[in-house]
């Protein structure tokens, strides 16, 4: 089953208006989370990486004003689009390492394709 | 610069092989993977490789070879299930994972 649950899966919502989207890992902790969007045909961007009870850094170009990252237990993360517009449109990903997994594999959320109007 | 290189599309009959290639370039290296990912869905972990060689998982192999820069994903007796995209992403020195734009996989009957 999945080990981390990400949730809305699908949001509409009007320009202007702010979204949140829940990232929880399941019976694990997660040491870190990363938020990525994802373009139609492209490839996977890294927006930031978040370490629990710190703030996140975020990747050159990434508004860190605009996505407000919060992650604040071990077992979840949140991404905040503030003030949405049409061009944040995009399906937004996030994923966990978790304590003790030492290959370093990453665990991905089943994504939250957001649509702004 | 940091690079990774993979085909965009290939075209292989339900059944057979397909190889599906990808070198990189980065600053350090911390390991390989391959996820597939179907449209509209998150990626999903295949393989990952950080020693040289072969890593067989049932249907899916992954081979590395760091001297060369450069990884296959092998898959098996092709199902229509395995159309997707997959991707190739490489964790550098300091554990950052660049991804590779994806190869998408058709599969004909």
């Amino acid at each position: 089953g999945a080990v981390v649950s990400q949730h809305p899966s699908r949001v509409i919502c009007k320009s202007g208006t702010s979204v949140k989207i829940e990232c929880r890992s399941l019976d694990f902790q997660a040491t870190t989370m990363f938020w990525y969007r994802q373009f139609p045909k492209q490839s996977l961007m890294l927006m930031a990486t978040s370490n629990e009870g710190s703030k996140a850094t975020y990747e050159q170009g990434v508004e860190k004003d605009k996505f407000l990252i919060n992650h604040a237990s071990l077992t979840l993360s949140t991404l905040t689009v503030t003030s949405a517009h049409p061009e944040d449109s995009s399906f937004y990903i996030c994923s966990a390492r978790f304590r003790g997994r030492d290959t370093g594999e990453l665990f991905f959320g089943e994504g939250s394709r957001l649509t702004v109007l | 610069g940091q690079n990774i290189d993979q085909p965009t599309e290939m075209t292989a009959t339900e059944g057979a092989i397909v190889q599906i290639n990808c070198t990189y370039q980065t600053s350090g290296f911390n390991g390989l993977f391959w996820y597939q990912q179907h449209a509209g869905e998150a990626p999903t972990f295949l393989s990952y490789n950080v020693l040289d060689g072969l890593e067989e998982k049932g249907r899916f192999s992954s081979f590395l070879s760091r001297s060369k820069g450069y990884s296959y994903l092998l898959l098996k007796e092709l199902q229509m299930k395995d159309s997707a995209s997959y991707l190739c992403a490489v964790m550098d020195s300091n554990y950052q994972l660049i991804w590779g734009a994806g190869t998408k996989l058709i599969i004909k009957p």
